[in-house]
């Protein structure tokens, strides 16, 4: 089956600090999405990438959090200052053809923010 | 806006005895759902998904969804659970505007005794 992969599998850092989520979406794969999961709560879709633009975001993607795919391969989600409540699991989804293939999932970053 | 609605938080069965993981969607088009499960510290790996074509569908792990549109339902089901079982299980609509932006219920555990 195509894998999804991201790193780094867990981070931990400062509030306040800055970090960088990866996610090596599958080669062929054309939309790329960001999802997080807080710690007993259910998966939330952050953004939507596609064509070098984000199509969608949700009203939890605010100032602080920015998307790129820099190099044509690596997708990465930013957050410019973390705050305590950006702890969660952090997850990448990709995809190929409108409306006909699969989501892929990757494994996600587990973010604790101190 | 395109919803599901998990209505058990928790379900504990016996190994080899079914199981049922009941889940109900709200869409105003016609949807693709997706069941996915969750192991402990895991990623999310996609079960099964109905896009329009036959209501019965089959899925890895012995797993099965029935889609009922009169009911608006989309139930998962196993004649018989393993421990292996033992997981979160989300239900998980599209929104339906081809970029397949994921809402995620809020999950239900599955409980697999001996």
């Amino acid at each position: 089956e195509p894998e999804v992969t991201q790193t780094p599998s867990h981070q931990v850092t400062q509030m306040g600090q800055e970090v960088i989520l990866r996610c090596v979406p599958i080669s062929n794969h054309l939309y790329f999405y960001w999802y997080r999961q807080i710690l007993g709560q259910k998966v939330e879709f952050l953004v939507s990438f596609y064509n070098n633009e984000i199509s969608e975001k949700s009203e939890i993607f605010d100032d602080q959090f920015s998307v790129e795919r820099p190099d044509g391969s690596n997708f990465t989600l930013k957050i410019r200052s973390t705050k305590l409540e950006d702890s969660a699991m952090y997850f990448c989804a990709a995809f190929g053809e409108r409306g006909t293939d699969t989501q892929y999932f990757g494994p996600g970053t587990r973010l604790t923010v101190l | 806006a395109q919803s599901v609605t998990q209505l058990d938080s928790h379900v504990s069965v016996s190994e080899g005895t079914p199981v049922l993981l009941r889940c109900n969607y709200s869409s105003s088009y016609s949807p693709s759902l997706f069941w996915y499960v969750q192991h402990p510290n895991k990623g999310l790996q996609l079960l099964l998904k109905y896009t329009s074509a036959a209501t019965l569908v089959k899925g890895i792990n012995g797993f099965e969804a029935e889609f009922k549109k009169s009911e608006t339902s989309f139930h998962l089901t196993k004649p018989s659970a393993h421990m292996s079982d033992a997981a979160e299980y989300f239900c998980v609509v599209s929104d339906g505007t081809g970029f397949q932006k994921l809402v995620f219920g809020t999950g239900t555990r599955l409980l697999v005794s001996p």
